[in-house]
């Protein structure tokens, strides 16, 4: 089973930025969050990965409060091409368990 | 190049009919997973090798066997196909369990 809860769907305007959270209240110590994208027809690819506090690359924003039972994927001025749908997986770098994808969340961004 | 390569992209066969698809990767990775997406868009693990070995058999029908010549290929034999097998196969490979996924393309497969 997957170990995390997201919102089916989301809707957004060009240029806005976009907030996913992703629900983890299980979250093992030893536990990475990651967020992949999956556009229609292609394999799921890496975003953004993170431990705690606050990630940032050049596609997206990660922020996982203290407690680490939620994160957020943040991403600023979303365009049409960023029309995906967002996957959140909690799972350790290195164990025996490979990472388990939930329902992910279908992000449409319109004109 | 391609870092994760499966063969066929596409694949429509009748109800009864054994078919393969392949997967082979060029990142040196040390494992390697076939997951199942279905019309619904669920991404289930069905298959997970490390080096050559087969580490994670989820819940799935005998009549898929997956074997692994060398670390760099993956590839999935399924008998009898059925209805419900109708799905798109995804592989991928990862450094090691549980580390950043590469995912192939994709092979949609139809049963008709």
């Amino acid at each position: 089973l997957a170990k995390t809860t997201q919102p089916i769907s989301m809707d957004s305007y060009e240029g806005q930025e976009v907030n996913i959270t992703c629900s983890h209240n299980n979250i093992a110590t030893n536990d990475y969050i990651t967020w992949y994208q999956q556009f229609p027809s292609q394999g799921p690819r890496f975003i953004i990965q993170g431990y705690k506090t606050k990630v940032t690359n050049e596609v997206a924003s990660l922020f996982i409060p203290a407690d680490r039972k939620s994160s957020t994927l943040s991403l600023p001025r979303v365009s049409l091409s960023d029309t995906a749908v967002y996957y959140c997986l909690v799972g350790t770098l290195s164990g025996n368990t490979p990472l388990v994808f939930g329902k992910g969340t279908r992000l449409s961004v319109i004109a | 190049d391609t870092a994760v390569s499966q063969t066929p992209k596409y694949l429509v066969t009748q109800m009864g009919n054994d078919k393969s698809i392949k997967c082979e990767q060029n990142l040196g990775h040390d494992t390697m997973y076939w997951y199942k997406q279905d019309s619904k868009k669920f991404l289930k693990i069905m298959f997970s090798y490390n080096n050559k070995e087969l580490i994670i058999n989820e819940t799935v029908p005998n009549r898929f066997s997956p074997k692994s010549p060398d670390k760099a290929h993956l590839n999935l034999h399924i008998n009898s196909l059925e209805l419900g097998d109708s799905a798109v196969y995804f592989c991928a490979s990862s450094q090691v369990v549980g580390g950043e996924l590469f995912f192939g393309e994709g092979s949609r497969l139809t049963v008709l």
